[in-house]
């Protein structure tokens, strides 16, 4: 069964530290994993997208990493802003049959920046 | 523009009511989804149209009805729903169907919070 995992589910720091958040999956066939912030009552909005062959993608100061062997992801947020307080949102695409990459979404990092 | 536009982006409904949501994006993309998310749950996907023509349909009650009248617009016609089917509806859009490529971002719609009495 194809399952993206995030930890933890959720996350209070303080304002202009650093925190990593995590995520796990077992989607086959793999093709791409995304990041996604999603602010309370809003649509996600699309921070970095990875393929197989990458392991490192930089979006300000948010940077993915990605081990393909492992299976593993992390998202790392530097110098953390209050703005940053919101859900992060960890999405792999698994190829179907019919050829369409359907978009496994995990549960989410809920993440708090306290001043 | 690189927006797609969600109207209404709040509803409340009775359960006797027939109402509509809409979504619009004017970037050319040929795919359009529409999710729907429960509170702390990820967005689950209902329905996708590929060149207006309904492609994916997972398995939703015929109490909701999608139409796709262009290829900027697509809407999510309400009737008859539940109180359990209050939640955040998602449009989204992309360039083209098969998301295999790192540059076809799926770009989504800020929502309509829906609420059924």
């Amino acid at each position: 069964k194809n399952q993206v995992e995030q930890s933890p589910q959720s996350l209070i720091i303080l304002e202009g530290k650093n925190c990593t958040l995590q995520c796990n999956y077992t989607v086959s066939p793999f093709s791409n994993l995304r990041w996604y912030k999603q602010d309370t009552g809003r649509g996600p909005v699309s921070l970095t997208i990875m393929t197989f062959s990458e392991n490192t993608k930089s979006n300000g100061r948010y940077t993915a990493t990605l081990d393909a062997d492992t299976k593993q992801s992390s998202l790392h947020i530097t110098a953390s802003q209050l703005s940053d307080s919101a859900s992060y949102i960890c999405v792999v695409s698994a190829s179907e049959n019919t050829g369409f990459q359907k978009l496994v979404f995990g549960t989410g990092t809920r993440l708090l920046v306290s001043p | 523009d690189t927006e797609v536009t969600q109207t209404p982006k709040h509803l409340v409904m009775g359960m006797t009511n027939k109402k509509s949501l809409k979504c619009e994006q004017h970037m050319g993309h040929r795919a359009m989804y529409w999710y729907k998310q429960k509170a702390k749950k990820p967005p689950e996907l209902m329905f996708v149209y590929s060149y207006e023509k309904l492609s994916i349909n997972e398995s939703v009650p015929s109490r909701f009805s999608p139409e796709c009248p262009n290829s900027s617009l697509l809407n999510l016609h309400l009737h008859a729903l539940q109180p359990e089917d209050s939640a955040l509806y998602l449009c989204a859009s992309s360039q083209v169907l098969i998301l295999g490529q790192p540059n076809e971002k799926l770009f989504f719609g800020s929502g309509t919070q829906l609420s059924v009495l």
